[in-house]
């Protein structure tokens, strides 16, 4: 099945303590995103890649870090320095022409904060 | 700035009934309009865009969405509403392609079908 992959589903994470959301998608996609839901407030932009190698941030990249090495992963690192990381984190892609084609999303990973 | 609003925060529809979800949008430029649904602790999936063309666009399990752009909104729509399309829904716009193809969402609209 093609799809985008969210690893782990559920994620604990303690005060000072980096942790990483890996996200993988088999749909041949340049484009990547991650996105952070937060209740009543949509989704909010961390960062994004057009091309494995680049990326920019997003509108709350603070806090946040990611590489893209490969094309198939954008895994984001929630750091320490991330003040209130506790959401539901989103990764999506898209095809070549990201103006007119939609975003996939995965099934989220949902980090709290200990 | 480019947003989008959706000014209700729940839509409380009975089974049968026809639904609206309301969603109004500011940009610069020709907008291209996405609604998306969320059930709990999901991802989001894709139901219809507008790019181009035609006004009423048709999507995915009956939902259609009517572009109308001196009022700048793009309303989702359905006919007859099913308990099942109890979940949440957002609509968004996305901004030109030199900003990698972001998207801009609304802040989610929760629906609710009663039997």
């Amino acid at each position: 099945d093609g799809g985008i992959t969210q690893s782990p589903k559920y994620l604990f994470r303690k005060e000072g303590q980096n942790v990483t959301l890996s996200c993988e998608q088999n749909l041949n996609h340049d484009a990547m995103y991650w996105y952070r839901q937060d209740p009543g407030q949509g989704l909010r932009l961390i960062y994004y890649s057009q091309i494995v190698n680049d990326f920019q941030k997003g509108d709350i990249a603070e806090g946040y870090s990611v590489s893209r090495e490969k094309k198939e992963s954008f895994p984001l690192t929630v750091t320490s320095a991330q003040k209130n990381p506790t959401a539901f984190y989103l990764c999506a892609s898209t095809g070549r022409d990201t103006s007119y084609n939609e975003q996939f999303f995965g099934p989220g990973t949902r980090l709290t904060v200990l | 700035a480019q947003s989008v609003a959706q000014p209700e925060d729940q839509v409380n529809v009975a089974e049968g009934n026809p639904l609206t979800v309301k969603c109004t949008y500011s940009v610069s430029g020709n907008p291209y309009l996405f609604w998306y649904v969320q059930y709990p602790n999901r991802g989001l999936q894709f139901l219809l865009k507008y790019i181009t063309g035609d006004n009423l666009v048709k999507g995915s399990y009956g939902f259609e969405a009517e572009f109308n752009k001196s009022q700048t909104s793009f309303h989702l729509k359905k006919p007859s509403a099913l308990v099942s399309d109890s979940a949440l829904y957002f609509c968004a716009v996305r901004v030109s392609y030199n900003q990698g193809g972001k998207l801009i969402f609304g802040q989610g609209t929760e629906l609710s079908v009663k039997p």
